[in-house]
């Protein structure tokens, strides 16, 4: 079975500009979370969708969305990037989702803003 | 605000100790508390933990819940290089489906030889 994709792998983009990560989660999971991991903060939760549904949400601001499709495939989209976005974006899937249930990690994408 | 401590930092042993890490947390309306094993990038699912007393095993890995004293400790035996790795607490908290995972900012391992 193959694991949690994400693309990109890495990112470059300039401050004001908006960008887009995707995650393909494990088939058959429904739940897809993603976090915010940097140096200073650690890893921090930035919202749960299960069924195409934002179920839970952290502490970002409304410039961080996402949304989940039908085939559970999910987008993150990160708008008007701050410095203080550069981060590494993880995506986990589960089965069920909460996490109640083992949550398998992605790869993450490594996004630097310039 | 919710909050996950862990403790130490970080740890350097020599191959074969026994190591404690710790993750005490103040949160509202616990559910579950989590420990993970991050080496490069994805951090990989260990325990989890919802009722106090009661030890959940993995091998040369375990770990206890502490609910009275908002506490949880992952013990690791006869340590191995390759248990060299940053390990995470996340606790679990919220009512009804709402629910939210704070996690602490890690404990870095190191096992020499």
């Amino acid at each position: 079975k193959a694991g949690v994709t994400q693309t990109p792998r890495y990112l470059i983009k300039t401050r004001g500009q908006q960008v887009t990560l995707s995650c393909s989660p494990i088939s058959g999971h429904r739940s897809v979370s993603w976090y915010q991991q940097t140096p200073g903060q650690g890893l921090q939760f930035l919202f749960e969708y299960f069924s195409e549904t934002q179920r839970n949400k952290g502490n970002f601001p409304g410039r961080f969305s996402g949304r989940q499709f039908s085939n559970s495939r999910s987008e993150m989209n990160v708008s008007t990037l701050e410095l203080g976005d550069s981060a590494l974006y993880l995506c986990a899937s589960s089965a069920q989702g909460g996490w109640a249930y083992e949550q398998y990690f992605g790869p993450g994408t490594r996004l630097t803003v310039t | 605000e919710d909050k996950v401590v862990q403790s130490p930092l970080s740890l350097v042993v020599h191959e074969g100790d026994t190591v404690t890490l710790n993750c005490s947390y103040e949160v509202t309306n616990f559910r579950s508390l989590l420990w993970y094993k991050q080496e490069k990038k994805a951090p990989t699912f260990l325990f989890m933990l919802t009722s106090s007393g009661i030890e959940k095993k993995s091998g040369r890995l375990s770990s206890i819940l502490d609910k009275k004293e908002l506490f949880s400790i992952l013990n690791i035996t006869a340590t191995q290089t390759g248990d060299s790795a940053v390990y995470l607490c996340a606790v679990e908290a919220g009512t009804g489906t709402a629910s939210k995972l704070t996690f602490g900012t890690g404990t870095r391992l190191q096992v020499t030889l």
